[in-house]
C-alpha cells in the first residue's frame, strides 16, 4: 500500500505566524490522467474530518486563502500563511490514487 | 446542503454484526463516489471501503475484507456497511464520506463482552 509520511507530527505556532506541514508518498500521486490526488483534511476539535485542498493546491469550498498546497509526484507541503486560533486541529493528508486509499498519520496543530 | 447522517452504531459483542447506514441530502446521491472511513479512539483516519455511483465497483480495506459488505440503494439516497465477525480492533468512529469532500458525523462502533 501506499505510505503517507507526515512532518511534523506536531507543530505549536503563535498567531500570525506561517505553519507549514509536509506529506510524502512512497509512490507517485500523479495519475494517468495528467492530475495529482493528494488531498488535505483538518479535523478539529470534536469535529469529523473537512476537506481543506484537493488535487494538491485548489483550495475547497469557504476555505481561507491563507491555506495553500503545493508539490508533485511525492512531495507536498501544506502552508498556513497566518495562523488563526480557528486553525487548531489535527491535518491529513490523503492519497487518491492507489488502493487503499490511505492516510498521513496526522499533525497536530496548536495555538502558543 | 449536503448532509450525510449515519447511524446504526453501538456496543457489539465479538463476532458480532451490524448495518450502518447513512442517509444522504443536498446533492444528487446517484451521481457520486462513496466511502465509508473510519477512525478508532484517539488514533488517525483509515479508509475502510467504497462504492461507485452505480453501485457495480466496490473496494475493501484488507483488514476488513471478507467481513464487510457496501451497498448504496440510490432510490434510497443511503449507503450502507454490513459488519459481520467484528473484533475488538474495529472499535471505531464509521463515516460516510461523499467521494473525498463531505463527511458525515460518524457513528461509534464499539466492539466488547
Amino acid at each position: 500500500e501506499t505510505v503517507m509520511t507526515q512532518t511534523p507530527l506536531s507543530l505549536s505556532v503563535t498567531p500570525g505566524q506561517p505553519a507549514s506541514i509536509s506529506c510524502k508518498s512512497s509512490q507517485s500521486l500523479l495519475y494517468s490522467d495528467g492530475k495529482t490526488y493528494l488531498y488535505w483534511y483538518v479535523q478539529k476539535p470534536g469535529q469529523s474530518p473537512q476537506l481543506l485542498m484537493y488535487e494538491v493546491s485548489s483550495r475547497f469550498s469557504g476555505v481561507p486563502d491563507r491555506f495553500s498546497g503545493s508539490g508533485s509526484g511525492t512531495d507536498f507541503t501544506l502552508k498556513i500563511s497566518r495562523v488563526e486560533a480557528e486553525d487548531v486541529g489535527i491535518y491529513y493528508c490523503m492519497q487518491g490514487v492507489h488502493l487503499p486509499r490511505t492516510f498521513g498519520q496526522g499533525t497536530k496543530v496548536e495555538i502558543k | 446542503e449536503v448532509q450525510l447522517v449515519e447511524s446504526g452504531g453501538g456496543l457489539v459483542q465479538p463476532g458480532g454484526s451490524l448495518r450502518l447506514s447513512c442517509s444522504a441530502s443536498g446533492f444528487t446521491f446517484r451521481q457520486y463516489d462513496m466511502n465509508w472511513v473510519r477512525q478508532a479512539p484517539g488514533k488517525g483516519l483509515e479508509w475502510v471501503s467504497s462504492i461507485s455511483s452505480g453501485g457495480s465497483a466496490k473496494n475493501y480495506a484488507d483488514s476488513v475484507k471478507g467481513r464487510f459488505t457496501i451497498a448504496r440503494d440510490n432510490a434510497k439516497n443511503a449507503l450502507y456497511l454490513q459488519v459481520n465477525g467484528l473484533r475488538a480492533e474495529d472499535t471505531a468512529v464509521y463515516y460516510c464520506v461523499r467521494n473525498v469532500d463531505y463527511w458525515g458525523q460518524g457513528t461509534l462502533v464499539t466492539v466488547s463482552s
